[in-house]
Parts: structure tokens; C-alpha cells; sequence
């Protein structure tokens, strides 16, 4: 079993709406959770980084949450774009790096 | 604009041959990774250099793999020889971390193009 479970596995939404992803991870111990973007044929770009102590980040129109206790992390993309359309990965860092499998987001006009 | 480059973009070879694959990380990062990324495993973490020494290699098949960094401007991945299970898109990443940490460290990874390569 994957130590970090992202969900959905694929959201299709219409322009100009929200959606929110979620990484639920069971990493053990916990030094930094990241969000990535990754455009189809390119290398993933860096969205947020989150330590321990932190439990909100944005980046633009870009909102991560994360809750140490519980061990679950959200992205919240606002005012969704057509360009918001990528994969979303989550990665958990620990004395190594655990991956997400990624959320398929598909942004339609 | 800084960036990381990595050549080639593509790579198609039979099985058995000899693949290299190099990256020039962003001047002045001190930290280099090499991550492998296909559709049934997503990605995975190879190999990273700190201040171009290998901190970890875990994550590389030891027998057909090897990753170096000959100087601050040259990564290499080489695989010999070639298997179709090794068909993936392998990325570069760097970043500047302080120095003596592991992969825990608080750094901010940039990610090159990455090389596709299909081994037949």
C-alpha cells in the first residue's frame, strides 16, 4: 500500500470553478510536504512546501492546507483555468521521498 | 533564465545497449536528483548528489545503473546495458540545500525537461 494516497485519481471541472485534492499520507517521521504541477510532457513545478508547523500555504490562486495530526494535506485551486489542467502531485519527505500517484486534473471551457 | 537542461529530450535504443543520459543543474545548486517516472509507478526517487557527492543511491538498481557528477555542471545517469522494463521519462531536478543534510532538508527542487526513453 502506497504510504501516500492521493484522491481523486481525476477531476474534470469547468472553467472558473474551484476544486479542492487531497493527500492523506501515513509517512513516518515528517519533515516536509510539497504539491506539484505537472504539465503534460514537462517536469513537475514546485506549487508549495509545508513543514510540520505550518497548516496554510498559497501560491496565487493556489491554497495548500495540512494537518499533521490527522496526516492529510489539500490543495484548493481557485478560479480554475484552463492552464490549471495537469497532474497534481503530492510528496511527503521523510528520511527519504514518498510520491503520490497524482491527481488528473482536466479544466473544460 | 536559469533552468535546468537535460539531453537528450528523446531516446529510443534496443535492449542491451549502453544509454547515457546528462543534465546540467542551475548554476550555483548544490544538490542534484535523478527521478524515473513512469505510468505504473508515477515517480521515483534514483539518486542525489550533494556538493557533487552521492548521498544516496538507494533508489537505482545497482547492477545496470550508475549515476555521477564528473563536475558542478555535468550529471550523469548511464544505463548498461538497456532493458524494456526501463522504458520511462527520467528527470533531472537541483536545488540548493545546506550543506551535510539528507533529502529532508529544506530546499526548493527545480525540475529539468526530463529524457524520454523507450527501450526496445
Amino acid at each position: 500500500k502506497n504510504q501516500v494516497e492521493q484522491s481523486p485519481q481525476s477531476l474534470i471541472i469547468l472553467e472558473g470553478k474551484n476544486c479542492t485534492l487531497q493527500c492523506n499520507y501515513t509517512v513516518s517521521p515528517f519533515s516536509n510536504l510539497r504539491w506539484y504541477k505537472q504539465d503534460t510532457g514537462r517536469g513537475p513545478v514546485s506549487l508549495t512546501i509545508m513543514t510540520f508547523s505550518e497548516n496554510t500555504k498559497s501560491n496565487g490562486r493556489y491554497t495548500a492546507t495540512l494537518d499533521a495530526d490527522t496526516k492529510q494535506s489539500s490543495l484548493h485551486i481557485t478560479a480554475s483555468q484552463l492552464s490549471d489542467s495537469a497532474s497534481y502531485i503530492c510528496v511527503v519527505i521523510s528520511n527519504d521521498m514518498r510520491f503520490g500517484a497524482g491527481t488528473r486534473l482536466t479544466v473544460k471551457p | 533564465d536559469a533552468r535546468v537542461t537535460q539531453t537528450p529530450r528523446h531516446k529510443v535504443t534496443e535492449m542491451g545497449q549502453e544509454v547515457t543520459m546528462r543534465c546540467q543543474p542551475i548554476l550555483g545548486h548544490n544538490t542534484v536528483f535523478w527521478y524515473r517516472q513512469t505510468m505504473m509507478q508515477g515517480l521515483e526517487l534514483l539518486a542525489y548528489f550533494r556538493n557533487r557527492a552521492p548521498l544516496d543511491d538507494s533508489g537505482m538498481p545497482k547492477d545496470r545503473f550508475s549515476a555521477e557528477m564528473p563536475d558542478a555542471t555535468l550529471a550523469t545517469l548511464k544505463i548498461q546495458p538497456s532493458e524494456p522494463r526501463d522504458s520511462a521519462v527520467y528527470f533531472c531536478a537541483s536545488g540548493l540545500g545546506p550543506d551535510g543534510l539528507a533529502v529532508s532538508s529544506y530546499n526548493e527542487q527545480f525540475f529539468g525537461p526530463g529524457t524520454r526513453l523507450t527501450v526496445l
